[in-house]
């Protein structure tokens, strides 16, 4: 049984350029979630799929972040043109939905993102 | 919305000692669940326990136990006989709109040897 796994874990960028995340949930969870976590923080949740519908994305931190889970397997996310302040960890995770009980959220081990 | 705050920032205890890691909810709802999750130094955050609004009942799991009392709106978590490997970033978390974790702050918990 493999849990969540993220790529890459470590991603060094310089302001301005884009970014693209991936994230590969457990495999029969349908709900895929993404977080980011600053230093001394807890997450902060930004967005969610359902299968590959994305629910909910309002909390997206502005419109340079976006997500995309094509055929509601693995996910990605991206955030255009960086800047200092997305430096941060970014965390995923997966659960599963089954007749309306919410289960926990199982995480991975998060891809750091330092913007130069 | 809902929150939960973790007024601890950072613990220190030696070895074998019982600490109590304290968290405060608030929400509207009738129905919620809350959750607590240990983020060791390697980074990855661990699923502990989750709780729902409708089971009043105390768990315990080896060392671990967990106070949940509606009256005070608190989800307290205790670690009895501290180890070493209990040190790392604890996070009391309730589900928001019925997906999104909100986490507190997170307690630092040291344990020394």
């Amino acid at each position: 049984d493999t849990g969540v796994s993220q790529n890459p874990r470590h991603k060094i960028t310089k302001r301005g350029q884009n970014v693209t995340f991936r994230c590969d949930p457990i495999s029969e969870h349908n709900r895929l979630y993404w977080y980011r976590q600053t230093l001394g923080q807890g997450p902060e949740f930004l967005t969610y799929f359902q299968n590959e519908a994305q629910l909910e994305k309002s909390r997206l931190l502005s419109d340079r972040f976006s997500a995309e889970r094509p055929k509601g397997s693995f996910s990605t996310l991206e955030i255009q043109r960086t800047e200092q302040g997305d430096s941060a960890m970014y965390l995923c995770a997966s659960s599963s939905l089954l007749a309306g009980v919410l289960d926990e959220q199982f995480f991975g081990p998060g891809t750091r993102l330092t913007v130069l | 919305a809902q929150k939960v705050t973790q007024a601890q920032t950072e613990i220190s205890v030696v070895e074998k000692e019982d600490v109590t890691l304290d968290c405060v909810y608030e929400t509207r709802d009738t129905t919620y669940y809350l959750f607590w999750y240990k983020q060791p130094p390697s980074g990855e955050l661990v699923f502990l326990i989750r709780r729902n609004s409708f089971d009043e009942q105390n768990e315990i799991s080896g060392r671990y136990s967990w106070n949940f009392q509606k009256s005070t709106s608190s989800f307290n978590f205790t670690i009895t006989a501290s180890q070493v490997v209990d040190s790392a970033v604890y996070f009391c978390a309730i589900v928001d709109s019925g997906y999104a974790l909100n986490f507190g702050k997170g307690t630092s918990l040291l344990v020394t040897p």
